[in-house]
């Protein structure tokens, strides 16, 4: 069965800081995605970025980067400059399998606060 | 572009009524999920549809049924409320391919009383 796990359940970095949320994840299907999604206070789901498995290169979207490593199962969010605008909930997810029927689950998730 | 469009925003029911959520995308996505987030945790998946006319168990399918209706509208319901059930709803479609991507909602806050 698919499992994310999120140990971190909060952070505090100060502003301007690279910082490194982590996420592993189990899963026994060679074909699987990772995501990871910010949720701030306001509530709403917002896309940060996306890791397919066969994916060669690490994924980057601006000052995001999925830091990749498949052997160690990990898919963790490295944040460059953090903003005081970063400080949210983020969460690590996983879609398993190829087919369009997979289901997508969440992680616990990571409270990020920045500190001016 | 309206997306993904989820109502009511809001909702308050008594112990044993029923209600269905609504949820409708504009994206042409064939998936679709309903998921629940309770104060300070994660997501948990309850249903989900890979294509009309198919819906599978999440995590915490207990005391909900879904409907895809077609392609745009997979709705969740509440046949018999319970206070266990007092959560944020969330619905969402997704993306495939190159650009996979999970297209969320504004979510239903709903308490049972």
């Amino acid at each position: 069965a698919q499992k994310i796990t999120q140990t971190q359940p909060g952070m505090f970095v100060q502003e301007k800081e690279a910082v490194t949320l982590d996420c592993t994840y189990d899963t026994s299907d060679p074909s699987y995605g990772l995501f990871w999604y910010k949720q701030p206070s306001s509530g709403e789901m917002i896309f940060l970025i996306y890791q397919g498995s066969y994916d060669q290169q690490n994924a980057t979207e601006g000052r995001y980067s999925l830091n990749f490593q498949k052997a160690r199962k990990s898919a963790n969010l490295v944040i460059s400059a953090s903003q005081l605008g970063d400080s949210a909930m983020y969460f690590c997810a996983m879609r398993e399998g190829r087919s369009s029927a997979s289901k997508i689950i969440f992680g616990s998730g990571t409270r990020l606060s920045i500190r001016p | 572009n309206a997306g993904v469009t989820q109502t009511p925003k809001f909702q308050v029911l008594k112990t044993g009524q029923s209600m269905t959520l609504q949820c409708a995308q504009d994206m042409n996505h064939n998936s679709m999920y309903w998921y629940r987030q309770d104060p300070g945790m994660g997501l948990r998946l309850i249903y989900y549809s890979a294509s009309e006319g198919t819906t599978d168990k999440g995590e915490v399918p207990n005391g909900y049924n879904v409907s895809r209706l077609n392609k745009r509208e997979f709705s969740l319901r509440l046949e018999s409320a319970a206070p266990s059930q007092t959560s944020v709803y969330f619905c969402a479609s997704s993306s495939r391919g190159r650009e996979e991507k999970l297209f969320f909602g504004s979510g239903t806050q709903l308490s049972v009383l």
